[in-house]
């Protein structure tokens, strides 16, 4: 089970470029990165995923290393809405043979934006 | 639509009741799950179940019993309730046989009195 480790809290401006830096030193080759995030009174919310260089979509960037021990994601222009937290997770799908990583959310990274 | 809904989202009792929350998702998924989040924010699997059978039964109290009557439904029954069990219990899905996004319901709000 690939073990991640995030900052528990970070704190941003609005208007700000956020980076959120994941650690996953024991990925598996057949894991995946995937992001959720979590506003307080919600369930979480699936942001965006990704297996290695760089993913874009609406919401936000991944970028990944090619040793994938680390993932960063990349929330462009943060505003009061993004405060939230990121939860990163690791793992393959179990009917793949995978690990049940991409199932467990670990203490996430709690993003504070003031204005 | 809501994709996965569940009910009820609050709920107050007295230590000791039994209760249930229903779960239900209209996407079409194969998997659905139980995951429960404490008051310091955890949040951690429950249960899991995969064409209404348990693939994941984390170290949970049997007082705690899902039913899956198909698998568009994961209700989540807890026996004698104690104070401990207050939390918020969020049910979800997912396409297991594709990259298992998980998709969330809006929780349930559990206060055991």
């Amino acid at each position: 089970l690939a073990k991640t480790t995030q900052p528990i809290s970070m704190d941003s401006y609005e208007g700000q470029e956020v980076n959120i830096t994941c650690s996953h030193n024991n990925i598996a080759t057949n894991d995946y990165i995937t992001w959720y995030q979590q506003f307080p009174s919600q369930g979480p919310r699936f942001i965006i995923q990704g297996y290695k260089t760089k993913v874009t979509n609406e919401v936000a960037s991944l970028f990944i290393p090619a040793d994938r021990k680390s993932s960063t994601l990349s929330l462009p222009r943060v505003s009061l809405s993004d405060t939230a937290v990121y939860y990163c997770l690791v793992g393959d799908n179990p009917v793949n043979g995978g690990s049940q990583g991409n199932l467990i959310f670990g203490k996430g990274t709690k993003l504070s934006v003031k204005p | 639509d809501t994709a996965v809904s569940q009910t009820p989202k609050y709920l107050v009792t007295q230590m000791g009741n039994d209760k249930s929350i229903k779960c239900e998702q209209n996407l079409g998924h194969d998997t659905m799950y139980w995951y429960k989040q404490d008051s310091k924010k955890f949040l951690k699997i429950m249960f899991s179940y995969n064409n209404k059978e348990l693939i994941i039964n984390e170290t949970v109290p049997n007082r705690f019993s899902p039913k899956s009557p198909d698998k568009a439904h994961l209700n989540l029954h807890i026996n004698s309730l104690e104070l401990g069990d207050s939390a918020v219990y969020f049910c979800a899905s997912s396409q297991i046989g594709g990259r298992n996004t998980i998709y969330f319901g809006e929780g349930s709000w559990l206060t055991v009195v």
